[in-house]
């Protein structure tokens, strides 16, 4: 049974470019939420998709937005990108209903 | 806003000694906490969880004690293991089903042989 995998692994943009990072969910989960992970901090919540659409938001500005497909897949868009944005990208899935979010290994963005 | 505190960034101990990991958290709705262990170049791994109605949850080697009143959490590794060596974080959420959790910064653990 695969877990959350993320790809791409590493990836270096310069500022004012644009994104996309993309989580495939454990096998039965329907809910994905996207975590930004600076150095030294612990995750911080961005958004969560269920059935398709946005359910919460934590304190992330416009530029980043997101997509859940009907497969459950999930994007993660990110616009105008700062050198601030420079993080560990987590995806977590979960089965509505359920307390536990299970991770991915992480996506690396480094903005030049 | 800092509302979960790790604040031992890091801690060492000995093998088959207790590790015990500490958390601190300001928000009184949070009502669900969770612990994950994270590796290098991996991500967080689900460890144990309480919930606000329990002051403690067992598995294992591992046990979460909880006490509302003072805001506090702690999680016991009894015996540490030199593979128990990781970043561990804390997490609290205020509504049990899929919201958002806060994350403290972690405290890196290392067993020593």
């Amino acid at each position: 049974d695969a877990g959350v995998t993320q790809s791409p692994t590493h990836l270096i943009k310069t500022r004012g470019q644009q994104v996309t990072l993309r989580c495939s969910p454990k096998s039965g989960h329907d809910t994905v939420s996207w975590y930004q992970q600076a150095l030294g901090q612990g995750p911080q919540f961005i958004f969560q998709y269920y059935e398709e659409e946005e359910r919460q938001r934590g304190n992330f500005p416009d530029r980043f937005s997101g997509h859940q497909f009907p497969n459950y897949s999930s994007e993660l868009n990110v616009n105008a990108l700062l050198l601030g944005d420079s993080a560990l990208y987590l995806c977590a899935s979960s089965q509505r209903g359920s307390d536990t979010q299970y991770f991915g290994p992480g996506t690396r963005l480094t903005v030049l | 806003d800092q509302q979960v505190k790790q604040n031992s960034p890091s801690l060492s101990v000995q093998e088959g000694r207790i590790s015990i990991l500490n958390c601190d958290y300001t928000n009184s709705m949070f009502d669900y906490f969770l612990w994950y262990k994270k590796y290098p170049a991996e991500g967080p791994t689900f460890l144990i969880s309480i919930s606000s109605i329990k002051d403690k949850n067992e598995d294992g080697r591992f046990t979460v004690f909880l006490n509302k009143s003072a805001k506090h959490l702690s999680l016991h590794i009894v015996p540490s293991q030199p593979g128990d060596s990781a970043v561990y974080f804390c997490a609290a959420s205020d509504g049990r089903v899929n919201n958002d959790m806060r994350f403290g910064a972690g405290t890196r653990l290392t067993v020593k042989p």
